[in-house]
């Protein structure tokens, strides 16, 4: 059983590029979380997602920042025009449908460095 | 508000014990630990529901305050293996049950040397 799947492990963008991080979750989940870790930092939540809907959005930057789980393929997670603070690890999981609480798997993530 | 962790940082020789406090502002639902390696991605090790539970995995245990809104972590003879950095992830309370939303702790640097 895969687990959750993350690509690209390594992006560069120059400052006011588009980036796209995609995240699998493992098989038999539908919700989806992302996190973001500046270096020598903790974990801070951004988004929670089911299929089609955002359920919780409070981590979010108001700005340049989107997330989707559409019913057919990855989650994605958009950042438009990338500025040199957005360089960080972004963190998919993935836990089980229902009520939880669940235990959240976590991709290996994708490392953003912004030049 | 993030949970607050201590201590920060401790080192310890193989064999030896260690305690990580986990303590939130807010009343809580849950508590999750995990432990990450450098460059690693963070890794699952329990939850814990309210109900002032204590679970066990291997030979690291947890328990879980609801009242004091406080959770510990208890690795016991600990092993190389062990080192990493130790977060928790807490879900507050609310009354449609859980959220599935982890706030997760400013963590803890274990080094456990030879």
């Amino acid at each position: 059983n895969a687990g959750v799947m993350q690509n690209p492990r390594h992006l560069v963008r120059r400052r006011g590029q588009e980036a796209r991080l995609r995240c699998s979750p493992m098989k038999g989940h539908s919700h989806v979380y992302w996190y973001r870790q500046l270096p020598e930092e903790g974990l801070k939540f951004m988004v929670y997602l089911q299929k089609e809907n955002i359920i919780d959005e409070s981590g979010m930057p108001k700005e340049r920042f989107s997330a989707e789980f559409p019913k057919e393929g990855p989650s994605i997670l958009r950042i438009q025009q990338v500025v040199r603070g957005d360089s960080a690890a972004y963190f998919c999981a993935s836990s089980l449908p229902g009520t939880g609480p669940y235990e959240q798997y976590f991709g290996p993530g994708t490392r953003l460095t912004v030049t | 508000q993030q949970p607050v962790q201590s201590p920060q940082a401790v080192i310890l020789r193989e064999g030896e014990d260690a305690v990580i406090n986990c303590s939130s502002s807010k009343a809580l639902y849950s508590v999750h630990w995990y432990r990450q390696k450098h460059g690693e991605a963070p890794v699952f090790l329990m939850i814990l529901l309210k109900g002032g539970e204590q679970k066990g995995h291997e030979k690291i245990s947890a328990s879980f305050n609801e009242k004091k809104q406080q959770s510990s972590l208890y690795l016991t003879a600990s092993q190389l293996s062990y080192s990493g950095t130790y977060f928790c992830g807490t879900e507050a309370y609310s009354y449609g049950g859980a959220t599935n939303k982890l706030i997760f702790g400013t963590g803890t640097l274990l080094a456990v040397q030879p």
